[in-house]
């Protein structure tokens, strides 16, 4: 069990450049998480996957972002056109199971666009 | 809408205090209210709190949910410098009810030596 991890841990692009965020859950955890936070506020929910599955989109999500775990194991996020709003951490996290809640989180992804 | 509400938003206290964090919320779904200690880095797990009255433990840290009032709080005592860090509550639904997690803004908790 070598945790949640993710990468890049930083990344820095221009307004209008696309970019993508990668998400390696704990092995046998079959639901992953995508999470936004930016500064003063808590994780602001993306998305979530079970195995390959997306089961939910949040519906204040821009059309820009998209998420994909086509073998139900690690997942990427991708942002087009970002803009400077999109500058946050973005956190993954992962559970076993639909009956689990513990969440665990990865270190983040935190991205500044310039 | 569904909200998570933390009070207070911050807090400064001493070494050896005792603290209570507070959070509420009003979900769709409701199943469990999860604890969170976030330093410079991603959020660590704390509580999972499923059962109303019900006191969970570990070390100086103790938690409690309350299903008929919705909310819970978080206990810390005899507090520590290493303590210091944003406390994060956050609603779990049931499964398959297509409902998110929820998490509140969180409570910035400052002990100083």
């Amino acid at each position: 069990d070598t945790g949640v991890s993710q990468d890049p841990r930083h990344k820095i692009t221009k307004r209008g450049q696309n970019v993508t965020f990668r998400c390696d859950p704990i092995s046998e955890h079959n639901r992953l998480y995508w999470y936004r936070q930016t500064l003063g506020q808590g994780p602001e929910f993306l998305t979530y996957f079970q195995n390959e599955a997306q089961l939910e989109k949040s519906r204040l999500l821009s059309d820009r972002f998209s998420a994909e775990r086509p073998k139900g194991s690690f997942s990427t996020l991708e942002i087009q056109r970002t803009e400077q709003g999109d500058s946050a951490m973005y956190l993954c996290a992962s559970t076993r199971g639909p009956l689990t809640d513990t969440q665990y989180f990865g270190p983040g992804t935190r991205l500044t666009v310039l | 809408e569904d909200k998570v509400v933390q009070s207070p938003l911050s807090l400064v206290v001493h070494e050896g205090d005792t603290v209570t964090l507070n959070c509420s919320y009003e979900v769709t779904n409701f199943r469990s209210l999860l604890w969170y200690k976030q330093e410079k880095k991603a959020p660590t797990f704390l509580f999972m709190l499923t059962s109303s009255g019900i006191e969970k433990k570990s070390g100086r840290l103790s938690s409690i949910l309350d299903k008929k009032e919705l909310f819970s709080i978080l206990n810390i005592t005899a507090t520590q410098t290493g303590d210091s860090a944003v406390y994060l509550c956050a609603s779990a639904p049931f499964p398959n009810t297509g409902n998110q997690f929820y998490f509140g803004t969180g409570t910035s908790l400052t002990v100083i030596p």
